[in-house]
């Protein structure tokens, strides 16, 4: 079965300009997150899908960035106009979560192999 | 909000030593604590997990522990080998979200 996979793998690009990042979860699974860890940082949340729709949006940055999962299969995240605080490296998240007694709905999380950005 | 507070950001061991790292966290309604491991090129792959309602978990050479009342959860490898040189995340998570709050990571280098 086919991981998580992410396009680009690096992406170089200016400030200003405008860059797209695609993800393709695993196939079957509902749940899709985007993640973003500054170099040295934390992994920080940025939103969560559940098939087509966004669950969860809180953790994008601003406007600037927009993210849609069209037909609930892929998900992209276009960053326009990128500024240099964008720069970092982006990981995508997939998941199926499943019934376990006692603890209510349970799931993991499979991470991609992320894109790595950097704005010059 | 959560906040996940990691140590150290890099440890370098000998091939066969034990690692340790450890992670504290804010928030007490936390109850799931996940680790991945980051190799090179790669995603953070999650290896142990520990829920709220137990004190350890093993899995042959790698092993958590989770102290609630201090807020404290730790990664132990023993007889670590170069292959297990990675980047290591702590994380914690609270039953009505699935969302972990991550620290920010651990470089563990093993020299053969």
């Amino acid at each position: 079965e086919a991981g998580v996979t992410q396009f680009p793998s690096h992406s170089v690009i200016e400030k200003g300009q405008t860059v797209t990042l695609r993800c393709d979860p695993i196939s079957g699974h509902d749940n899709l997150y985007w993640y973003r860890r500054v170099m040295g940082k934390e992994i920080k949340f940025l939103l969560h899908f559940v098939k087509e729709s966004k669950q969860d949006e809180s953790g994008m940055p601003n406007n600037r960035f927009l993210a849609e999962r069209t037909g609930g299969t892929y998900s992209t995240l276009k960053v326009q106009p990128a500024e240099l605080e964008d720069s970092g490296v982006y990981f995508c998240a997939s998941s199926q979560r499943h019934l376990e007694q006692g603890w209510g709905y349970q799931e993991t999380q499979y991470f991609g192999p992320g894109t790595r950005l950097l704005v010059l | 909000g959560e906040n996940v507070e990691q140590h150290p950001s890099t440890l370098s061991v000998q091939e066969g030593d034990s690692a340790v790292i450890k992670c504290t966290y804010s928030d007490s309604a936390s109850n799931y604590f996940p680790w991945y491991k980051q190799e090179l090129g790669k995603g953070p792959q999650l290896i142990i997990d520990i829920r709220s309602n137990v004190g350890e978990k093993k899995d042959q050479r790698i092993a958590v522990t989770l102290n609630k009342t201090a807020k404290h959860f730790s990664l132990h490898i023993t007889e670590t080998q170069p292959e297990d040189s990675a980047v290591y995340f702590c994380a914690a998570s609270w039953g009505g979200s699935y969302i972990p709050t991550f620290g920010r990571g651990t470089s563990l280098i093993v020299h053969p």
